[in-house]
């Protein structure tokens, strides 16, 4: 199956911080990609989609100035928390496809942790 | 949009019996089941999938079945060994609507298999 990376793997950062977490497709082109959230024991929430070249779509209740994502590359998409907070703490994990209704291979996952 | 409801939460088996996990889902424009394993802190990985257009579907000790009219689809895995422990994952993939493209997840099903 096709390859995403996504790093860092696991961040700790002081409460007010901004975090940067990257997505890639190593060896194919993601023209859609996905971010999601994953509390402890709990299944994935979607938190929005990202076409290349275009604004990332949120879903319902995710705040889209707290969640900065940039989608801008083919191979390449990120996630900014902005001015984390401890209840932002949460594993992270990217999808990656080459197209909407296509599989989605996801990436490892970063753990988030704020104090 | 779409919903996915999974069950059991939790599943404890002998190693070498059966162990079954349904899901039902809401939206009749799905038509794309991915099923995930994912072990504590990693990411999901796609074990099984099924498309609209089939049945059944086997590939050695996994076998999953969909019943479009009834919306809902089943992972069976025979023969389980303690390394199938894990939780999985049951979704769903809108082929139209709102929810195009986006994979919906079932809430997991903790799996126990014990030697």
């Amino acid at each position: 199956g096709a390859v995403v990376s996504q790093h860092p793997s696991r961040v700790i950062c002081k409460s007010g911080t901004s975090v940067k977490i990257e997505c890639r497709s190593l060896d194919f082109q993601a023209t859609t990609m996905f971010w999601y959230r994953q509390f402890p024991k709990k299944s994935l929430m979607l938190m929005a989609t990202s076409n290349e070249g275009s604004k990332a779509t949120y879903e319902q209740g995710v705040e889209k100035d707290k969640f900065l994502i940039n989608h801008a590359s083919l191979t390449l998409s990120t996630l900014t928390v902005t001015s984390a907070h401890p209840e932002d703490s949460s594993f992270y994990i990217c999808s990656a496809s080459s197209g909407r209704g296509n599989e989605q291979f996801f990436g490892p996952g970063t753990r988030l942790t704020v104090l | 949009g779409e919903n996915v409801e999974q069950h059991p939460s939790t599943l404890s088996v002998q190693e070498g019996d059966s162990a079954v996990i349904k899901c039902t889902y809401s939206d009749s424009a799905s038509n794309y089941f991915p099923w995930y394993k994912q072990e504590l802190g990693k990411r999901p990985q796609l074990i099984i999938d099924i498309r609209s257009n089939v049945g059944e579907k086997k590939d050695q000790r996994i076998a999953v079945t969909l019943n479009k009219t009834a919306k809902h689809f089943s992972l069976h895995i025979t023969e389980t060994q303690p390394e199938d422990s894990a939780v999985y994952f049951c979704a769903a993939l809108p082929a139209g609507g709102t929810s195009y493209g986006k994979l919906t997840f079932g809430q997991g099903t903790i799996l126990t298999v014990h030697p």
